[in-house]
């Protein structure tokens, strides 16, 4: 499979504890975005790296907080002290530039915290 | 405030019949319009991607039109199918700046389409 991979798939935590979420991007992207998509609305912009550099980051983007795309391939997007509000899909995308590209959408992760 | 407003929130058709969706922008400096399916628990899905100086595009069943004028932008769909029953999101990228590469959704519109 060459699309974008996003493990897990589902989440459920209790609240206060960490989680961490994972994306594959396709092979050789150099852009990879995560947002968050609560039921019935449209996805939210979070962060989005171009290759290890985090270039922007919503304010939806609280301290607790935190990506990181070390090597410039997989991405890690982590969630300390989770509150019943962040329960929600967290979608990861990845492009080649140029800025007209086409994002692919891995199928998410589903969190539910408890 | 970089902004993406879509109409109708839901609308419901018979198979068959043609429908069109509207988007309405305020992404400045704008790059792109792009129109996503997205079914229900899964990523989106990219119909079609235009830039300022295209007016129209097309994918199979899928029209996109844009007015970068008007910031407005549709998407209409010809002979409805059952498996075209989803939510359709229009999604504007900005060119330049902090923003630059950025995509900003619209809540969608979710199609059901009856036999």
């Amino acid at each position: 499979d060459t699309g974008v991979s996003q493990n897990p798939r589902h989440k459920i935590t209790k609240r206060g504890q960490n989680v961490t979420f994972r994306c594959d991007p396709i092979s050789e992207h150099n852009r990879l975005y995560w947002y968050r998509q609560t039921l019935g609305q449209g996805p939210e912009f979070l962060t989005y790296f171009q290759n290890e550099a985090q270039l922007e980051k919503s304010r939806l983007l609280s301290d607790r907080f935190s990506a990181e795309r070390p090597k410039g391939s997989f991405s890690t997007l982590e969630i300390q002290r989770t509150e019943q509000g962040d329960s929600a899909m967290y979608l990861c995308a990845s492009s080649l530039g140029p800025d007209w590209s086409e994002a692919f959408f891995g199928q998410g992760t589903r969190l539910t915290v408890v | 405030k970089n902004q993406v407003e879509q109409s109708p929130q839901s609308l419901i058709i018979l198979e068959g019949k043609n429908c069109t969706l509207q988007c309405n922008y305020t992404v400045s400096p704008f790059s792109n319009l792009r129109w996503y399916k997205q079914d229900t628990g899964r990523g989106p899905v990219s119909l079609t991607i235009m830039t300022f100086s295209e007016n129209t595009k097309s994918n199979g069943r899928y029209t996109a039109t844009l007015d970068a004028d008007t910031k407005q932008s549709s998407l209409h769909i010809t002979a409805s199918q059952l498996s075209d029953s989803a939510s359709y999101i229009c999604v504007v990228s900005a060119a330049g700046g902090t923003s630059y590469g950025k995509l900003t959704f619209g809540q969608g519109t979710i199609l059901t389409v009856h036999p």
